[in-house]
């Protein structure tokens, strides 16, 4: 039973689109991100996400949008994709107790090609 | 404006040998510190990690070291094995926000 899921592993779409990518989580986790790895293989932080904050990474573009229905599920939302947006993206989680902080677990990964 | 610096893009050891792997960072804020690894279209795991209050941490064949005043951490994997070949990612943390550096290859040949 996979720990961290994302859907879809693959997609593929035309530039101007708008897609989504989902990431659930089954570890009782409290705080979940969004990764970037680009063609340069930088492992990149794209939003941390708990119940109570949004951080946002300043470098990310605002057609990117987080949206959290419950504590096990972050979506990425992209509106109006770019060919820089080929990445592939990596949703994680983790348990963030008072200064106990806990690995992060990572999903497989959804590699988004922007033709 | 990198916070978290492999140099190293990759590194190539020999079975039975030791591998090193070097991380520098620039955040101040970083209180704890994690190495990843990631084998080809999967995800990255964990493998060890060091508080900013340690420096140094052990798990088997692999062993942690942390300079604070140099900003700089390594991992030391012994003896290195033909599985270990993957990409290590450092990562420092902030409270909230895990950063990594731009990862290394390590291949261990037979």
């Amino acid at each position: 039973d996979t720990a961290v899921s994302q859907t879809p592993k693959y997609l593929v779409t035309q530039m101007g689109n708008d897609k989504s990518i989902k990431c659930e989580q089954n570890l009782g986790h409290d705080t979940m991100y969004w990764y970037k790895q680009d063609s340069k293989k930088f492992l990149k932080i794209m939003f941390s996400y708990n119940n109570k904050e949004l951080i946002i990474n300043e470098t990310v573009p605002n057609r990117f949008s987080p949206k959290s229905p419950d504590k096990a599920h972050l979506n990425l939302h992209i509106n109006s994709l770019e060919l820089g947006d080929s990445a592939v993206y990596f949703c994680a989680s983790r348990r963030i107790s008072g200064s106990e902080r806990e690995e992060l677990f990572f999903g497989e990964g959804s590699r988004l090609t922007v033709l | 404006d990198q916070q978290v610096k492999q140099n190293s893009p990759s590194l190539s050891v020999q079975e039975g040998r030791i591998s090193i792997l070097n991380c520098d960072y620039t955040n101040s804020m970083f209180d704890y510190f994690l190495w990843y690894k990631k084998y080809p279209a999967e995800g990255p795991t964990f493998l060890i990690s060091i508080s900013s209050i340690k420096d140094k941490n052990e798990d088997g064949r692999f062993t942690v070291f942390l300079n604070k005043s140099a900003k700089h951490l390594s991992l030391h994997i012994v003896p290195s094995q033909p599985g270990d070949s993957a990409v290590y990612f450092c990562g420092g943390d902030a409270g909230n926000m895990l950063t990594f550096g731009g990862g290394t290859r390590l291949m261990v040949k037979p």
